[in-house]
């Protein structure tokens, strides 16, 4: 049974420390989308990779936050410095798109992020 | 541009009564939605999804949607409630970005909770 596997699943880090959230997408995918998850902000898209090119990641702050795909089996999400208001769950998903079509995305189980 | 709108933030019923959660989207031409669920401390689930096929979808646990284009509402229903059905329930519509495939706009969510 494929899934989106993400580590850590838990994080607790001091603010001013970097972070890092990596994400393997099922094996066959194309596209690779980050979230966040808050009470306050819901799921919210913080961007999103077809064939490891970056095609939206307006949702990030851009001074702190950088998404990468190294490779096909592998994205990151990193935040350099981190701060309290980034304590939220970060969500991987991963899919298969042509075209115009949109396939359904899985999601990985989470990383909880505790900025203290 | 795409929108989702769920009616009701929290939904309570009783184990074996009829769940009804409410969904309306707002889309310039036919769109793709989903359903998922996330239980607790979990990552999302797909329950089922529509994509210009047949108007009623039927996906796991139970639980179907039907997609009425003139009321633009894509409720999910299930007969019968079980206690595991308790969870947060999310609808989604997918935003197409040009040739490059769909990126999901999900609803604010609706907890459904589900009493012996």
């Amino acid at each position: 049974d494929a899934r989106v596997t993400q580590t850590p699943r838990h994080k607790v880090t001091e603010m001013g420390q970097e972070v890092t959230m990596r994400c393997q997408p099922i094996l066959g995918h194309n596209t690779v989308f980050w979230y966040r998850q808050t009470m306050m902000q819901g799921l919210e898209l913080l961007a999103y990779f077809r064939n490891r090119a970056p095609l939206d990641d307006s949702g990030m702050p851009k001074d702190r936050f950088s998404a990468e795909m190294p490779d096909a089996t592998l994205a990151t999400l990193k935040i350099q410095p981190s701060e309290p208001r980034d304590s939220a769950v970060y969500f991987c998903a991963s899919g298969f798109s042509q075209w115009a079509s949109t396939d359904t995305q899985y999601f990985g189980p989470g990383t909880r992020l505790t900025v203290l | 541009a795409q929108s989702v709108t769920q009616l009701d933030s929290h939904v309570s019923v009783s184990e074996g009564t009829p769940v009804l959660l409410r969904c309306n989207y707002s889309s310039s031409y036919s769109p793709s939605l989903f359903w998922y669920v996330q239980h607790p401390n979990k990552g999302l689930q797909l329950l089922l999804k529509y994509t210009s096929a047949a108007t009623l979808v039927k996906g796991i646990n139970g639980f179907e949607a039907e997609f009425k284009k003139s009321e633009t509402s894509f409720h999910l229903t299930k007969p019968s409630a079980h206690m595991s059905d308790a969870a947060e329930y999310f609808c989604v519509v997918s935003e197409s970005i040009g040739n490059q495939g769909g990126k999901l706009i999900f609803g604010q969510g609706t907890e459904l909770s589900v009493k012996p």
